[in-house]
């Protein structure tokens, strides 16, 4: 079976550019999560939806940054525009939810790197 | 907000050495989850804790939730060098209908022959 898939692996563009990074989530799964990983500070949580719906947005740094889940399968972050502070790994993540009262487990997909000139 | 600490933020251990890392949380845990990330690549999961006083094996690994549900521990014996790279808990906040997890700092292991 597929695992979570993120779009593109690579990305390096200069400031001011629009950066869209993709995620298809594995299927059945209905919570999507955006996290962010740098040096400095670590794996953060930028937005997570459930059931398409945004749960929580408190993580995302600022209005430049965006995050639409347009189905149930798939999610878009967007950054417009983009600064070199933006520079980071940006990893997607699925899961199945909560299950009796407990949350599962996150599958992660492979990450996109972006390097913002 | 909720701030989850993991101690030692690095270790470097010679194969065979034990090694533990503990993760603290200021509030009450629902659960915590417990991911493994080699050099390069995405987090894992390794194993999920809900039981006060829990603790679950697997294989070299040791995991355990505290009484209180505010700390946990993951404990390798005899550390090999596949066991390089960032471990993390995660605590987990039910928010009615999803679960949000918060990432610990993580502690990178290397492991030397």
């Amino acid at each position: 079976d597929a695992g979570v898939i993120q779009s593109p692996r690579h990305e390096v563009t200069e400031m001011g550019q629009e950066v869209t990074l993709r995620c298809k989530l594995i299927s059945g799964h209905n919570s999507l999560f955006w996290y962010r990983q740098t040096m400095m500070r670590g794996l953060e949580l930028l937005i997570y939806f459930n059931n398409n719906v945004p749960i929580d947005d408190s993580g995302m740094p600022e209005d430049r940054f965006s995050a639409k889940m347009p189905n149930a399968s798939f999610s878009t972050l967007k950054i417009q525009p983009s600064e070199p502070r933006d520079s980071a790994v940006y990893f997607c993540a699925s899961s199945l939810g909560l299950t009796s009262g407990v949350g599962g487990e996150l599958f992660f997909g492979e990450g996109s790197r972006l390097t913002v000139l | 907000g909720q701030q989850v600490m993991q101690i030692p933020q690095y270790q470097h251990v010679q194969e065979g050495e034990d090694f533990t890392t503990y993760c603290n949380s200021s509030t009450t845990l629902s659960n915590i989850q417990w991911y493994k990330q080699r050099p390069g690549g995405h987090p894992v999961f390794l194993i999920q804790l809900v039981k006060s006083g829990e603790v679950k094996k697997q294989k070299r690994l040791t995991f355990q939730f505290g009484e209180a549900k505010k700390n946990s521990s993951l404990h390798i014996t005899a550390t090999q060098t596949t066991d390089v790279g960032t471990y993390f808990c995660a605590e987990s906040l039910n928010t009615g209908t999803a679960s949000k997890l918060t990432f610990g700092t993580g502690t990178r292991l290397q492991v030397t022959l």
